[in-house]
């Protein structure tokens, strides 16, 4: 049971530069969601998914698209790089309850540094 | 706005001892509760969680407390490991009826555990 699957684990972009950040689970669930983690903070939400071909916006989705074609997927893309999403991205899954996700689990990350 | 907040910033305890980690949270529409670990490189790992029904929840090595009174939240480790140095952090998910109630973090303590 691999649970939430992230690649890459490390990248280096040039400003400017697009890419895409895969995440993966096998848990069946509902909700999937990206978070990145600052240096001492804590982490932000960029986008979620309720399910297949349903997506909105976190806190912080300014520079990301998402989309949401099976169960499984929920990539996200960086349109095109800055300085400012270097970052660790964290992509979750969550199961529905009573219209409520429980059971946030998190991969493992994708460290990204933007020079 | 909402936030999820540490009194502790840097916890340093010795191997054997129990070690308390507090959270303060400012969303009284908040029912839902997590407890994360995270390791040097990893993703969170969930720990615990508590719903705002119940005031204190037991798993193995941990309990976790909470206040609605004061909007406060604790995790305690019994016995402290070594293994148990990491960042942990709480989160919260206000009620929200419908869609994603996506969780709110606050900026972690770390934990030190010496021997």
């Amino acid at each position: 049971n691999a649970g939430v699957t992230q690649t890459p684990k490390f990248q280096v972009l040039k400003t400017g530069q697009s890419m895409t950040l895969q995440c993966a689970q096998d848990m069946n669930h509902e909700y999937m969601s990206w978070y990145r983690q600052d240096p001492g903070m804590g982490l932000r939400l960029i986008h979620y998914s309720v399910g297949a071909g349903i997506t909105d916006q976190g806190e912080v989705p300014n520079g990301y698209n998402v989309s949401r074609s099976t169960t499984e997927d929920f990539p996200l893309r960086l349109l095109s790089a800055a300085p400012s999403q270097t970052s660790v991205y964290f992509c979750a899954s969550s199961y529905s309850r009573q219209g409520r996700a429980y059971g946030y689990t998190f991969g493992s990350g994708t460290r990204l540094t933007v020079v | 706005g909402e936030s999820v907040g540490l009194h502790l910033p840097t916890l340093s305890v010795q191997e054997g001892d129990n070690s308390i980690i507090n959270c303060a949270y400012s969303n009284s529409a908040s029912d839902y509760f997590i407890w994360y670990k995270q390791e040097s490189g990893k993703g969170p790992q969930f720990i615990i969680d508590i719903r705002s029904n119940m005031d204190k929840r037991q798993g193995q090595r941990v309990t976790v407390l909470l206040n609605k009174t004061v909007k406060h939240l604790s995790l305690q480790i019994a016995a402290t490991q070594p293994g148990d140095s990491a960042v942990y952090f709480c989160a919260e998910t206000p009620m929200f009826s419908g869609g994603y109630n996506k969780l709110i973090f606050g900026a972690g303590t770390r934990l030190a555990v010496h021997p």
